[in-house]
Formats: C-alpha cells, structure tokens, sequence
C-alpha cells in the first residue's frame, strides 16, 4: 500500500515570500490533517479535512495560511506571505474513518520549510 | 481542551534492556490515547494506541499502560534495538470530533 505522499522534500524561501506544499494521500482516506511540527516539539493542528470539506480549522493561522482539497483527494496548504516562525516541518496525514474504535492518522515524511 | 506532556525529554538504554516511557495527560475525559515514532527525517509512526476502557495493551514487543486515576501512560519497549533509537510522541483525543494532541517527545537512544 502506498504511503502519504508529500512534495517538495525541501523549501527554503525569504521572508514575505510565498511557499505552497502539496499532499496526496492513501487511497480511500477520507480524512486528510496538515500538521506543523516546530523543531523539538510534537506535532500541531492545523487543518482538519472531511473529504473536502473543512472539519476543523480552528487553530489555522487564516491571514497567511491557507488549505484547500479539491475533488477530496488531494491537499495543497500555502503560506503567504511567510514569516520566520513559519520555520518548520509541514506534516500531512490521512486517515480512514469507520475502522471503529481506532483513530490512527497514517503521516507523510514532511515538508521542511525553512524561512530566512 | 487536552494538553499532554511528557516526563523525560531524553532516555537512554542499553541494547537489550527494556525501555519506559511516560507520559501525562490533563483531560480526564480523553479517551483515546496513542503512541507514534518518528525517526529523523520522516513522519510519525503508529506504533500502539488504547482507549480509556482498557488499562493495558500488548503488540509486537511494546506494551502501553494507562493509569486514569493519575492521567498517566506508558510506553514500554522490550529488548530495547538500536532499530528502536527515535523520537517517541503521545497523543491523546478526547471523545467526538477533537483533534489528537501530541506531547513533545521523548527522544530514545539506544547504547550498543
């Protein structure tokens, strides 16, 4: 079974620049998650996606960031304008709901954004 | 809301002995709690989870415990492999449509 998906590998860009990752997840995965994980710390929120519909977004910085997942398969989060927090690995995840009691969230090896 | 924490940011083992790692948790109303590695480079991976109705669940040389009374899991890794040195996250959901929260993880070294 193929994995999460996720590109670029890498992204360096300046201050104020525009940057953009894209996810593609498991096959059947109706739940996809974009998470940012800042160095030394755990994983954090940032959209939830039901198909392609918005479950929660509540922690989704809304003036610079945004996320979208058309047709309900594949993700792409953008930021813009960017700004040296934003440094981080951007973690996408999907995962299959309906297995019953389990919530296990399948992630991709991230996209490395540094911010200069 | 949950926040999770754990207790050690660093362990570390000898190849062969067994391994704990803690965690703890503020909700009392969380009822799923999970376990994930991530080694360098990569995303997290499931390793074990258990909901609040159990106290105890066993894989594949892992073990997790829950303690509700305390808010309080483990990971317990038997025969600790060089293969095991990684990061290692709880993440507990509380019940509905919530997030999972991630703690910041306990980085695992294996001695040889």
């Amino acid at each position: 079974e193929a994995g999460v998906a996720q590109s670029p590998r890498y992204k360096i860009i300046e201050k104020r620049q525009s940057v953009a990752f894209w996810c593609n997840p498991i096959s059947g995965h109706a739940t996809l998650y974009w998470y940012q994980q800042i160095l030394g710390q755990g994983p954090k929120l940032l959209i939830q996606f039901q198909n392609n519909g918005v479950v929660d977004d509540s922690q989704l910085p809304k003036d610079r960031f945004s996320a979208e997942r058309l047709k309900g398969v594949d993700s792409t989060l953008k930021i813009q304008p960017a700004k040296l927090e934003d440094s981080a690995v951007y973690l996408c995840a999907s995962s299959l709901p309906g297995q019953g009691w389990s919530e296990k969230l399948f992630f991709g090896s991230g996209t490395q954004l540094s911010v200069l | 809301g949950e926040s999770v924490g754990l207790h050690l940011p660093t362990l570390s083992v000898q190849e062969g002995d067994n391994s704990i790692i803690n965690c703890a948790y503020s909700n009392s109303a969380s009822d799923y709690f999970i376990w994930y590695k991530q080694e360098s480079g990569k995303g997290p991976q499931f390793i074990i989870d258990i909901r609040s109705n159990m106290d105890k669940r066993q894989g594949q040389r892992v073990t997790v415990l829950l303690n509700k009374t305390v808010k309080h899991l483990s990971l317990q890794i038997a025969a600790t492999q060089p293969g095991d040195s990684a990061v290692y996250f709880c993440a507990a959901l509380l019940s509905g449509n919530t997030p999972l929260v991630f703690g910041k993880g306990t980085r695992l070294s294996v001695i040889a």
